[in-house]
């Protein structure tokens, strides 16, 4: 069973455009939401995370908004840009540090 | 500073083959240790974690196992390998005390043929 949904499965956003990556949970006992990235070949790294008391959370061109009451999250990359392309992976922590993930987006940012 | 290694960085094995591969944790003290499995072009599936030495649980049975002989040290091991076990495994850690971000480490890329 998929504790965290995700999507879309690929994105494709022209430069300068807004990426907006979707997730969904059900578990009320989640308690962190991170988000990562992941370039090829590399480990993923984490990008921004928030808890369920904040509704967003900005850091440079990306920005989490959170919907306790709809049990969704999301991820905006303003200004897209090219070096943007790579997998984004929500995700979602409960009590025990114990984390599940989304199934990943694949984002191209074309020039 | 914290540092994640991960090692080896690549391995070709054949079926029915074991396997043991390592990651040690610098710079923390008592972290949570995890290892993933990710198949091509799929997401992030949790196998093990473990809590202290010698503390291992299992998210998914199969014919994988984890041990953690030092409290910096994971190690994941197969007896025998089978063709659904080739993947990029990653190991990731939270430090110790209530922390909250895991980090992972470089992956190990493993194809079994």
């Amino acid at each position: 069973q998929q504790q965290v949904k995700q999507s879309p499965q690929s994105l494709i956003v022209q430069k300068g455009g807004i990426s907006i990556i979707n997730c969904a949970y059900e578990n009320t006992a989640f308690d962190y939401f991170p988000w990562y990235q992941q370039f090829p070949g590399k480990g993923p790294a984490l990008l921004i995370a928030i808890r369920p008391d904040v509704s967003e959370k900005k850091e440079g061109r990306f920005t989490i908004s959170f919907n306790k009451s709809a049990k969704q999250f999301s991820l905006h990359i303003m200004d897209s840009q090219p070096g943007d392309s790579a997998t984004y992976f929500c995700a979602a922590r409960r009590a025990g540090n114990q984390f599940y993930f989304g199934t990943g987006t694949s984002l191209t940012v074309i020039p | 500073s914290q540092t994640i290694h991960q090692w080896p960085a690549t391995l070709v094995q054949p079926v029915g083959s074991p396997l043991s591969l390592e990651c040690t944790v610098e710079g923390t003290s008592n972290p949570n240790l995890y290892w993933y499995r990710q198949a091509a072009g799929r997401g992030l599936q949790l196998l093990f974690y473990s809590v202290g030495i010698g503390q291992i649980s299992s998210e998914v049975p199969q014919n994988l196992s984890a041990s953690r002989p030092q409290d910096r040290q994971f190690i994941l091991s197969s007896k025998k390998l089978l063709l659904s076990d080739s993947g990029f495994y990653l190991c990731a850690w939270v430090a110790g005390g209530g922390a909250d971000t895991q980090y992972f480490g470089p992956g190990t890329r493993l194809t079994v043929l």
